[in-house]
């Protein structure tokens, strides 16, 4: 079964400081895609990045950066120099085309970053 | 700029009063989906539409309803709102790519529901 997991309910860093979120999911299928959306305090769900499963390259966007392991079925994310404005929630999530097309969410891990 | 717009933003309903949900989008995309999001919870989703074809989730409460009239538009119904009803609603869209599987979806702002 599908299942995404993220362990890290609530971290709380001073700006400034680097943050990673951890993201570990389970498929049985080899053709799959990750995702990572932020939720800030409004509610809307804004996008950050779409992974496919056969392409493990790393990827870095400003000060984002995300480290895709299929080894150890981890997609996590980093925020470099954190800032205030990168306080949310902050969901990854999973999903199987040609299967239900679905998103299959974590439970979410929110970043609160302190002046 | 191309997006995703729910109206409206708050909505405060009275129990068992029906209630509708509104969702455009200037994307032009063929998927649209409809999630709930209680509070400190993940988005669940509801249903969604592939064009005209509708396709509900099994544990989706016959409460909740969905139309969507054309590409633009799709409304949540639902019948009669108990207070467990009371969420963050989410519109999405996502484009069926040409290889057969959509692509990444798209959310709108949410229309957070009170129900008193």
């Amino acid at each position: 079964a599908q299942k995404v997991t993220q362990a890290q309910t609530e971290i709380s860093v001073v700006e400034k400081e680097d943050v990673t979120l951890d993201c570990v999911y389970e498929t049985r299928d080899t053709t799959y895609y990750l995702f990572w959306y932020k939720q800030p305090p409004s509610g809307e769900l804004v996008f950050l990045i779409r992974r496919n499963s056969f392409d493990e390259q790393n990827e870095i966007s400003g000060r984002y950066s995300w480290n895709f392991q299929k080894s150890t079925s981890s997609f996590n994310f980093t925020i470099t120099a954190s800032q205030v404005v990168d306080s949310a929630v902050y969901f990854c999530a999973l999903s199987e085309p040609y299967n239900t097309d679905k998103l299959i969410f974590g439970t979410g891990t929110r970043l609160q970053v302190f002046p | 700029d191309a997006m995703v717009i729910q109206n409206p933003r708050y909505q405060v309903t009275q129990f068992g009063k029906p209630v509708t949900l509104s969702c455009s989008q200037t994307l032009n995309h063929n998927v649209m989906y409809w999630y709930q999001q209680k509070s400190s919870q993940a988005p669940k989703l509801l249903f969604h539409y592939y064009d005209k074809d509708f396709n509900n989730e099994a544990d989706t409460p016959d409460n909740f309803q969905s139309r969507r009239p054309n590409t633009s538009f799709c409304f949540l119904d639902i019948r009669s709102p108990g207070l467990g009803d009371a969420a963050m609603y989410l519109c999405a869209t996502s484009k069926l790519s040409g290889e057969g599987y959509t692509d990444t979806q798209y959310f709108g702002p949410g229309t957070r529901l009170t129900v008193l």
